[in-house]
Parts: structure tokens; sequence; C-alpha cells
């Protein structure tokens, strides 16, 4: 049973460039959450998503910062023309229902911007 | 928005000794997590906790949901190097998650 899966692990983008960061949730899992961690911090929510529906996403950036869960296939979040602030740990986490104890961590991409 | 005030920043610790470290916060709180989290690696959940009150084992590893639903506290006995990471704490009302900003622990053998 193949725990939360993200890739790439690690991502190199020049500034104004794109990054596109994968989360593929536990089998059975339809609630995705994604964080960003910044060095020597805590994790900071940033979007909750079911399949198909934003729930939740008072923690993203207005701009440049967009998440999908589609039907078939990981979530995506998405972050366009990248800048230096945006080099962060992000992980995302799933669970079967909207219930704390169940939220699984992926690995994390970790997004070098140079 | 929600800020959980964990402490302490960091600790560093004789292998044996116990160790303590808490998360407070100025909201009411439905349910408490602890995760530790390892260099490069996600969270993972150690302790959930759901009741005011409520007190929960793990192994050497105890932590408590406070009274007034605002603090929690972790208690990590007879302290062993595989221990040393990063200690969160979480807290959920029921809307959102809100992790505190970590507990550093270094085990010296």
């Amino acid at each position: 049973n193949a725990g939360v899966m993200q890739n790439p692990r690690h991502l190199v983008r020049r500034r104004g460039q794109e990054a596109r960061l994968r989360c593929s949730p536990m089998k059975g899992h339809s609630h995705v959450y994604w964080y960003r961690q910044l060095p020597e911090e805590g994790l900071k929510f940033m979007v909750y998503l079911q399949k198909e529906n934003i729930i939740d996403e008072s923690g993203m950036p207005k701009e440049r910062f967009s998440a999908e869960f589609p039907k078939e296939g990981p979530s995506i979040l998405r972050i366009q023309q990248v800048v230096r602030g945006d080099s962060a740990a992000y992980f995302c986490a799933s669970s079967p229902d909207r219930i704390a104890y169940e939220q699984y961590f992926g690995p994390g991409t970790r997004l070098t911007v140079t | 928005g929600q800020q959980l005030n964990q402490s302490p920043q960091s600790m560093f610790i004789q292998e044996g000794e116990d160790v303590s470290m808490n998360c407070t916060s100025s909201s009411i709180f439905n349910t408490w997590l602890w995760y530790k989290q390892d260099p490069g690696e996600g969270p993972v959940l150690l302790i959930a906790l759901y009741k005011a009150g409520e007190l929960t084992s793990n192994g050497r590893l105890t932590a408590q949901f406070g009274i007034t639903r605002k603090d929690s506290f972790l208690n990590i006995s007879a302290s062993i190097p595989s221990d040393v990471g990063i200690y969160f704490c979480a807290a959920d009302t029921g809307n959102q998650f809100y992790f505190g900003t970590g507990t550093s622990l270094t085990v010296i053998p």
C-alpha cells in the first residue's frame, strides 16, 4: 500500500519560469492538502481539495499560485513566474475523509528558485 | 491567522533523559496532533488527541489535550538517539489546520 507520492523531490527553476508539483494521494483517499514550509519554520496551510473541487484556498497567494485535483491523475500545485521567495519545501497530505488524524504526508518537493 | 506558540524552540539533551515540549494558543481547537519530521522527509503523525483533558500514550511518548482546549504538551521518556528530529504540534478548528513552529530535538549519546 503505497503512501503519498510527490514528484519531483527536488525542482530547480529560474526566476520567471513555471513550477509544477505533483501529488498522488494514498489509494482510497479523495482529500488532498498542500502546505508550504520555509526553512526553520512550521508548515503553512495553502489549499484543500477534493476530487475536482477546491474546498478551501484561503492559505494560497492570490496571484501566480493555483491548484487542481482532477478526476483522474494527481493533484497539481502550479506556481507561475516563480520568484526567489517561492523557494521552499512543499508538502502534500491526503486523507480518506475530512478528519484530522487521518492526514498522511508525502516526502515533499523542495523548490529552489535561482 | 491562528498562531500556535510552540516551546522550546530547540533542546539538547543527554540520551536517557526525559523531554517535554508544549504548544499554546489564544484560540480553542477541536483536535491537537503531534508530528515528527526527519530531515528531508514529510511529517509523521505521532499522537492525535480529540477531547479536552485527554491523555494518550504511544510507547515512550505521552501527549495531553489541555482542559481549556487552547494547549497541549508532548513528553518523551528515556530519550534515545533516534528521537532526534523536529517535533511539530498541529491543531484543527474543524475548518483548517495550523502548525506550530517546531521544537528541534538533539539527543547526545
